[in-house]
């Protein structure tokens, strides 16, 4: 059964770079139908998604976010990585690591807390 | 982007009762609609797909309706174990977004 474990720094000064790792194991992340995505939860607030990547590495991002994000893959290592430039307070959150198939989210991780706080 | 908003916020319920859960999208997004199930510390499942596809190894009391911009989550003879936070998700255009979740209690 597929298993996604985020992993990154719990705490990020503002301005700094937030970046978060998804490790992938219990199933390959080579089939080429599956997308890999970020999606993240403010405190008290909804989901928002932030984007995703395809095998290929193909990307495709949230536009409000899209300045600052970069989502990249690493099939052979069997994960794939988040990076939120310039971040500030608004960036706390919970991150999630998901995978997608025929577009929707079959499998999620548990989320991890990212605090921005100087 | 597309907003969705989901009814209602909270609903408390007796096992084996019929509850309904609906999402509205803002504009039409055909049946790329998809729910799923949420409880504390665990990570979210996916329930149905496409707005009406039931699942891998879902139960059958869960069932999906709609199109367009109206949607429907069913849960037949609800049991304890569904006690959970459930929310929409849509696929139609970029940027896929989120309903903001309705939560079931058993009474």
């Amino acid at each position: 059964q597929l298993q996604l474990q985020e992993s990154g720094p719990g705490l990020v000064k503002p301005s700094q770079t937030l970046s978060l790792t998804c490790a992938v194991s219990g199933d390959s992340m080579s089939n080429g139908d599956y997308y890999w995505s970020w999606i993240r939860r403010p405190a008290g607030k909804g989901l928002e998604w932030i984007g995703r990547i395809y095998n290929s590495g193909t990307t495709t991002y949230n536009p409000s976010l899209k300045s600052r994000v970069t989502i990249s893959v690493d099939t052979s290592n069997s994960q794939f990585s988040l990076n939120l430039s310039s971040v500030t307070v608004a960036d706390t959150a919970m991150y999630y690591c998901a995978r997608g198939v025929d577009l929707a989210i079959d499998s999620w991780g548990q989320g991890t807390l990212v605090t921005v706080s100087s | 982007e597309i907003v969705l908003t989901q009814s209602p916020d909270f609903q408390s319920a007796t096992p084996k009762e019929k509850v309904t859960i609906t999402c509205r999208a803002s504009q039409s997004i055909g049946r790329s609609l998809h729910w799923y199930q949420r409880k504390p510390d665990q990570s979210p499942k996916l329930l149905i797909k496409f707005a009406s596809q039931s699942f891998s190894g879902v139960p059958s009391r869960f069932s999906g309706s709609g199109s367009g911009t109206d949607f429907t989550l069913t849960i037949n003879s609800l049991e304890a174990e569904d006690a959970a936070t459930y929310f929409c998700h849509q696929t139609s255009s970029l940027p896929q977004t989120f309903g903001g979740g309705t939560t079931v209690e058993i009474k």
